[in-house]
């Protein structure tokens, strides 16, 4: 029972490079999101997704792509990483709306 | 607009004692949800609580309590006979409606309880 997985959940980059993070559920859960978590700031929902091929922004989008081909992945962009896209992601998914969401363990992504 | 304030940044207290994390949240919708998530050192969030805006009657489970007052827009949580291992930051979280297609949360900044033996 994986429940919601995240990789890699350690990376650096560098400043320009594409990177992209990984989610995966084993739940069908149709709703999933991505968070980042800044000190200071509390979690911030960057993208979210009601069902396959559903996405759309939240509250910081730019400089990040989603997409959602399958229920079970939803994985998430960098086109081109900037220093202030360091920072610690959080994937989550949720059965239905608005029930609970549960996490992944976090990605910690660095960008030098 | 949807905010959530945690005002209390950091606490500290000795095991055994009862401590309240405050949590003020702000929203212009009649319906809405409310949720409590702890962040221990290792980092993932563990759901708690969930309780949405029809329902005022407090909670208790095991040492763990929540007072919802809509009245004053607040859901504060309460440990009791704090331990060790309650040290975590633990976030309030206010539900937002996103463009019909269901709901996001909106935390709070978080509060870091720090609980020594």
């Amino acid at each position: 029972d994986a429940g919601i997985t995240q990789s890699p959940r350690y990376k650096i980059t560098e400043t320009g490079r594409q990177v992209t993070l990984m989610c995966h559920q084993t739940w069908s859960h149709s709703y999933m999101f991505w968070y980042r978590q800044d000190l200071g700031h509390g979690l911030r929902l960057i993208y979210y997704s009601a069902a396959a091929d559903i996405t759309d922004k939240g509250e910081v989008p730019d400089g990040y792509v989603v997409s959602r081909s399958k229920t079970e992945n939803f994985p998430l962009t960098l086109e081109s990483a900037t220093r202030s896209q360091t920072s610690v992601y959080f994937c989550a998914s949720s059965e239905s709306s608005p029930h609970e969401q549960y996490f992944g363990p976090g990605t910690r992504l660095t960008v030098t | 607009a949807q905010k959530v304030t945690q005002a209390q940044t950091e606490i500290s207290v000795v095991e055994k004692e009862d401590v309240t994390l405050d949590c003020v949240y702000e929203t212009r919708d009649t319906t809405y949800y409310l949720f409590w998530y702890k962040q221990p050192p290792s980092g993932e969030l563990v759901f708690l609580i969930r309780r949405n805006s029809f329902d005022e009657q407090n909670e208790i489970s095991g040492r763990y309590s929540w007072n919802f007052q809509k009245s004053t827009s607040s859901f504060n949580f309460t440990i009791t006979a704090s331990q060790v291992v309650d040290s975590a930051v633990y976030f309030c979280a206010l539900s937002w409606v996103l463009n019909q297609a269901g709901t996001a949360l909106i935390f709070g900044k978080g509060t870091t309880l720090s609980v020594s033996s």
